[in-house]
C-alpha cells in the first residue's frame, strides 16, 4: 500500500517571502513523486516530479522540491511567494497496477500569498 | 499541445436523466483517466483507459460508464445517478498506456456536475 501525507491544511505566507509545502509519503520500492497545482475552478497543472538521480528538482514558475529518502519527504519550495500562487497544492506518489498510471494524491495544501 | 478538453464546463441534470461527458486529448498519450473530485478533497481515481481498454474500475458504480471511442476521447456516461453524485469530474491523460508510471498527468479543466 501506498500513502501521501500533507500535513498542513493551510499554508499562509507574505508576498516576497519563502513558500514551503510539506508531504511525506509510504511506498515501498523506489517512489515516484509529483506536486499538482489545482487554481479555483480548474484542473490540475503538473508543477514537476522525482523519478531518480538529483534529490532537488526543479518545476514550473520557479518551484522546486527537494527528496529526502531518510525522512520520506517530497516538501515544495519556492524562493519568493508571489499572490498568483494562491492555489489548492497536491503532492501525489504514483503506483504501478495492472497498465496505465494510478496516483495516490495527499489531502492538498491550500496556500494564501498575502500582498 | 499539451491541453485536455472537456465538455461541457457545467451540467446540471435529474436523477432520471442520461447525460455523457466527453474528454478529448491530442498529445499521442495512450492513457486516459477518469475522476471524481468533491469540493476542497483531492481527485478519486475511477477509470483507467490504456490503449482504449480499460484497465482500471475503481469499483465505481454502474450509473457510470466509460466508454473509449479511439485513443484521443474519452466518454462517461452516466444514468440514475444520485444527488450525491455531484462533484466535480476530471479527465486526464499520460504518455505511457504501459508499465511505466513514471510520466505526469495532464488533466482537463473539468465537467462541474449538479444532480437536482
Amino acid at each position: 500500500a501506498q500513502s501521501v501525507a500533507q500535513p498542513e491544511d493551510q499554508v499562509n505566507v507574505a508576498e516576497g517571502n519563502p513558500l514551503t509545502v510539506k508531504c511525506t509519503y509510504s511506498v515501498s520500492g523506489n517512489p515516484y513523486l509529483f506536486w499538482y497545482v489545482q487554481y479555483p475552478n480548474r484542473g490540475l497543472q503538473f508543477l514537476l516530479k522525482y523519478i531518480t538521480g538529483d534529490n532537488l528538482v526543479k518545476g514550473s514558475y520557479g518551484f522546486e522540491a527537494e527528496f529526502n529518502k531518510s525522512q520520506t519527504s517530497f516538501h515544495l519550495k519556492k524562493p519568493s511567494a508571489l499572490v498568483s500562487d494562491s492555489a489548492l497544492y497536491f503532492c501525489a506518489v504514483s503506483r504501478l497496477k495492472a497498465a496505465g498510471n494510478k496516483l495516490t494524491f495527499g489531502g492538498g495544501t491550500r496556500v494564501l500569498v498575502k500582498p | 499541445d499539451t491541453e485536455v478538453t472537456q465538455t461541457p464546463k457545467h451540467l446540471v441534470m435529474g436523477m432520471t436523466n442520461k447525460k455523457s461527458l466527453k474528454c478529448e486529448q491530442h498529445m499521442g498519450h495512450r492513457a486516459m483517466y477518469w475522476y471524481k473530485q468533491k469540493a476542497k478533497k483531492p481527485p478519486e481515481l475511477m477509470f483507467v483507459y490504456s490503449y482504449e481498454k480499460l484497465s482500471i474500475n475503481e469499483s465505481v458504480p454502474s450509473r457510470f460508464s466509460p466508454e473509449c471511442p479511439n485513443s484521443s476521447l474519452l466518454n462517461l456516461h452516466l444514468h440514475a445517478l444520485q444527488p450525491e453524485d455531484s462533484a466535480l469530474y476530471l479527465c486526464a491523460s499520460s504518455r505511457s498506456g504501459g508499465r511505466d508510471d513514471s510520466y505526469e498527468q495532464y488533466f482537463g479543466p473539468g465537467t462541474r456536475l449538479t444532480v437536482t
